[in-house]
C-alpha cells in the first residue's frame, strides 16, 4: 500500500451507534489531519496531530473523538452523531515538525458517512 | 487572518477549449499557494504549488498557475481541457502564523464541467 488509505470508504450509522474511521499513511510523515467536507462548504479542519500529539482542535463537538497511537495511524471515533454530521471525512498527512505543518498535504480517498 | 476566495463555484467549458479558474487570497505575510483537484469519490490530489521563485508554476495534467503578488491571485489555467478534467478544484493558501508554524486555508472549490 502506498500513500494515504482510509477505511471504511462508506459508512451508514444510526444516531445511537458507535463507529470508528481509520486512516493510515505510508509516507513516513509525522503530521496527520482530519477534515470534514460537506456539500457547498469549504473543507473544515477538525484535528491536527504532530508526532502523535494533538496540536489543534477546531471546536469540534465531543461526539467526535480522535486518536493517534503512532505517526502512521489516525482514528476518528464516532458516537451519538447527528444527521448533520453526514459528510465526507478526509484524512491527510504531511511532513512533521512545526515547519512542516500545513505545507503540502497528502489526502486519502475519504470515508462517506451517512447518519440516519 | 488569511482567506481564500474562489470566485466561480462552477465553470462549464467545452472540450479542447481553454479554461481559467480564479483564486484570490488575502494575507499580509508571505504565502505558499496550492491547487488541488478532487475527482468524484476521491480525496484531494495536489496539482501544483508555489513556494518561491518563478511565478509561473507548472503542474500535472497540463495545468499551470501564475502567482501575482500585487493582485494577490493564483489563477489556474489549462490551454485545452479534456472530458477527464471534470472535477472539483480547490485553491489553498499556507501562511506563517508564528515562528515555525503555518496555517493552511482552503477555498470553497470550483466545479469544472467539461462538455463534449
Amino acid at each position: 500500500e502506498t500513500g494515504v488509505t482510509q477505511t471504511p470508504r462508506h459508512l451508514v450509522m444510526g444516531m445511537t451507534n458507535k463507529k470508528s474511521l481509520k486512516c493510515e499513511q505510508h509516507l513516513g510523515h509525522n503530521a496527520m489531519y482530519w477534515y470534514k467536507q460537506s456539500a457547498k462548504k469549504p473543507l473544515e479542519l477538525m484535528f491536527v496531530y504532530n508526532f502523535k500529539e494533538q496540536t489543534e482542535n477546531n471546536s469540534v463537538p465531543s461526539r467526535f473523538s480522535p486518536e493517534c497511537p503512532n505517526s502512521s495511524h489516525l482514528f476518528l471515533h464516532l458516537h451519538t452523531l447527528q444527521p448533520e454530521d453526514s459528510a465526507l471525512y478526509l484524512c491527510a498527512s504531511s511532513p512533521g515538525g512545526l515547519a512542516g505543518l500545513y505545507n503540502e498535504q497528502f489526502f486519502g480517498p475519504g470515508t462517506r458517512l451517512t447518519v440516519l | 487572518a488569511q482567506s481564500v476566495t474562489q470566485l466561480d463555484s462552477q465553470v462549464p467549458v467545452f472540450e479542447e477549449a481553454p479554461v481559467e479558474l480564479r483564486c484570490n487570497y488575502s494575507s499580509s505575510v508571505s504565502v505558499y499557494l496550492f491547487w488541488y483537484v478532487q475527482y468524484p469519490n476521491q480525496g484531494l490530489q495536489l496539482l501544483l504549488k508555489y513556494l518561491s521563485g518563478s511565478t509561473l508554476v507548472k503542474g500535472i495534467n497540463g495545468f499551470e498557475a501564475e502567482f501575482n503578488k500585487s493582485q494577490t491571485s493564483f489563477h489556474l489555467r489549462k490551454p485545452s481541457v479534456h472530458i477527464s478534467d471534470t472535477a472539483e478544484y480547490f485553491c489553498a493558501v499556507s501562511v506563517a502564523v508564528d515562528t515555525g508554524r503555518r496555517a493552511l486555508t482552503f477555498g470553497s472549490g470550483t466545479r469544472l464541467q467539461v462538455q463534449p
